[in-house]
């Protein structure tokens, strides 16, 4: 299995709201990340995690909340958005250490805040 | 942390030419830098990469270069065909396993 399963596709959420993204990967990887990506812009990183542990925030607003429950499972938790927080957001995994391999990507959970 | 520039951030070539993208980075101790394509809607993937201690690499119609001296980098492909249409980002791998991305070149192949 060489795929990263983010879950749902597509969420629109109101401001007052409190939802959740999922992704998911059974390749071993040690290394998960969150990335935001606006329209015609590359992907902006947001959270590294390195063996479940939060390793880099890159001075997110606490109205996102990452979460790690095992090496399988990387969730971003969202409460309170604003409209410019529309988005994709793209959730990959790479090896972790000295093997230098590429981060693989989710196909991306595109998020409307309304 | 890492910066990433990219230039240009928009290229049109005919098809059958060559096609440039160039990278420079500012952590010199960035040690990987992969290379991927993006189209609409979709994920980006990996089209090519090279590590810190190989100067150039290729695979078909597709090289990339390394200068770590001059901590800059360049995608080439050649023979373009509409199908590479497409935007283009370089990244880079720092020491904290993160991947910082340059800012796209949206290619054009026109037939």
């Amino acid at each position: 299995d060489t795929e990263v399963t983010q879950t749902p596709k597509h969420l629109v959420m109101g401001m007052t709201n409190k939802k959740s993204l999922k992704c998911e990967q059974h390749m071993g990887h040690r290394a998960m990340y969150w990335y935001k990506q606006k329209a015609k812009k590359p992907p902006e990183l947001m959270f590294v995690y390195s063996y479940e542990k939060l390793s880099i925030n890159e001075s997110v607003p606490s109205r996102f909340s990452p979460e790690c429950p095992n090496s399988s499972l990387l969730n971003l938790h969202l409460h309170a958005l604003q409209p410019e927080d529309s988005a994709l957001y793209l959730c990959a995994s790479s090896p972790f250490g000295t093997v230098n391999t590429e981060a693989f990507f989710g196909q991306g959970t595109r998020l409307t805040v309304v | 942390g890492e910066n990433v520039e990219q230039h240009p951030s928009t290229l049109s070539v005919q098809e059958g030419d060559s096609a440039v993208i160039k990278c420079t980075y500012s952590d010199s101790a960035s040690n990987y830098f992969p290379w991927y394509k993006q189209e609409l809607g979709k994920r980006p993937q990996l089209i090519i990469d090279i590590r810190s201690n190989v100067g150039e690499k290729k695979d078909q119609r597709i090289a990339v270069t390394l200068n770590k001296t001059a901590k800059h980098f360049s995608l080439h492909i050649t023979e373009t065909q509409p199908e590479d249409s497409a935007v283009y980002f370089c990244a880079a791998r720092g020491t904290g396993n993160q991947f910082y991305f340059g800012t796209g070149t949206s290619l054009t192949v026109i037939p």
